[in-house]
């Protein structure tokens, strides 16, 4: 069975800073999607991610996949606390989708 | 465009009964996934339907089954309800494979 890992679980960082959440996956597959989701909402999607080497920048945030290295990357620029939310990689194997545990951002002003 | 709806958004049952949740898909998309989010744990795949047809399902118990209809809704049940099945139900639509799956907002389910 596909095995997603996140990394860090649990994010606090002070508004203007950079930071990087990781997404490790354990089978081959080329399509990754990145979703936002708040507390006691949905999920949203943030990025759609089919190839290697692809890489996706929305505002203050930017999605890159490596299939080689099964990773993928979740960069924040200069946060602001409208970001604030969990964030989870989905990875696409057969079109069964394998979430990972998410990561908890908190955006301190 | 209509995103995904699911209902009830709650339902309260006891042990020993049956759930019965609806989700109904973005209009043209075909197919539609189940996802269980319990309490401190991530998403769970459940169950794929597409064109009225189970693709996949995850590892859970058959009580756990459901159906698509031909206007591609859906609908899941959960028989002989246990207090591990309180979880968020979240259902997805999607209109292709490669296509980013959009979420309804879910039916959290309580056993009490």
């Amino acid at each position: 069975e596909l095995k997603v890992e996140q990394n860090p679980l649990f994010l606090s960082m002070q508004e203007g800073k950079n930071y990087t959440i990781y997404c490790n996956y354990s089978t081959t597959s080329d399509r990754l999607y990145w979703y936002r989701q708040d507390p006691g909402k949905s999920l949203e999607s943030l990025f759609v991610l089919l190839s290697n080497g692809a890489v996706k920048q929305e505002g203050r945030l930017m999605a890159s996949l490596d299939t080689k290295a099964r990773l993928s990357t979740l960069h924040i620029t200069a946060a602001v606390h409208d970001l604030s939310a969990t964030y989870f990689c989905a990875v696409d194997l057969s079109n069964q989708f394998y979430f990972g545990t998410g990561t908890s951002l908190t955006v301190i002003p | 465009e209509a995103g995904v709806t699911q209902s009830p958004t709650h339902l309260i049952k006891t042990r020993g009964q049956q759930a019965t949740l609806r989700c109904s898909p973005i209009s043209g998309h075909t197919s539609v996934y189940w996802y269980q989010q319990a309490l401190g744990l991530g998403l769970q795949f459940l169950l794929w339907y597409d064109e009225g047809e189970e693709r996949n399902r995850g590892n859970f118990p058959p009580r756990f089954s459901g159906r698509q209809f031909p206007n591609y809704s859906s609908e899941l049940n959960v028989n002989a309800l246990e207090l591990e099945d309180s979880a968020l139900y979240l259902c997805a639509s999607s209109r292709s494979i490669g296509q980013p799956q959009h979420f309804g907002d879910g039916t959290r389910l309580s056993i009490l």
